[in-house]
């Protein structure tokens, strides 16, 4: 069965860096794009940026200044890194596994709650 | 502000047929594919519709979507107490170079 399972700090200080890893189990990168989206506490969802299996990465505008999505294919873990945190970021963070040729996220994380103070 | 707009809520009985709508631009849905996901509260999202009326595997066929232009929009048929959650569209934007979501809809079975 493949599934998702995400880690990282959930609480950390203004101006220091989030990192957050997601493995994949059951199912290998190839063919897939691997990515972040967040929910800020009671809002929306917001897309953060995606890698594809060959590590070609797009990032949200606003966001593509401080974040580094990357892949680590040793371990079958993508992960995400975001400097310089602020209140702003404090959200629940998900990773997921986008089907190729303009599909949709099908395959969530849990979601890991990162609380910036 | 999200990029797309939905209504921030809707309701109805079980059983009836109710349709949350999704509107965009030129940039989002008039050139790109739309998704539907379904988030329970305190639970991840969970995709429902995918290049704007392809139902993944094991997503009941009470679901179904449509795109019309700038406009997209999720039917759920036979409405169920357990639909009751979050609705989001989401659309790639081409002048963003980004994915964008709609600000979601509260859907409530009464």
């Amino acid at each position: 069965q493949v599934q998702l399972q995400q880690w990282g700090a959930g609480t950390l200080k203004t101006s220091e860096t989030l990192t957050l890893i997601c493995a994949v189990y059951g199912e290998s990168f190839s063919g897939y794009y691997w990515t972040w989206i967040r929910q800020a506490p009671g809002k929306g969802l917001e897309w953060i940026g995606e890698v594809d299996d060959e590590g070609t990465t797009h990032y949200h505008p606003s966001l593509k200044s401080r974040v580094i999505i990357s892949l680590d294919t040793s371990r079958n873990q993508f992960s995400l890194k975001l400097r310089s945190v602020a209140a702003a970021d404090t959200a629940q963070y998900y990773c997921a596994r986008r089907q190729p040729n303009w599909g949709a996220e099908d395959l969530w994380g849990q979601g890991t709650l990162v609380t910036v103070s | 502000q999200s990029v797309l707009t939905q209504p921030p809520s809707a309701s109805a009985t079980p059983g009836q047929r109710v349709t949350i709508s999704c509107s965009g631009s030129r940039s989002d849905i008039g050139s790109n594919y739309v998704s539907w996901y379904q988030q329970v509260p305190g639970t991840a999202p969970k995709l429902l519709i995918q290049r704007n009326d392809q139902r993944p595997s094991g997503v009941p066929d009470r679901f179904s979507g449509s795109k019309s232009g700038t406009s997209a929009s999720l039917a759920i048929s036979g409405l169920r107490s357990e639909d009751e959650a979050d609705y989001y569209c989401a659309s790639w934007d081409d002048n963003l170079s980004a994915k964008v979501f709609g600000g979601g809809t509260r859907l409530t079975v009464l």
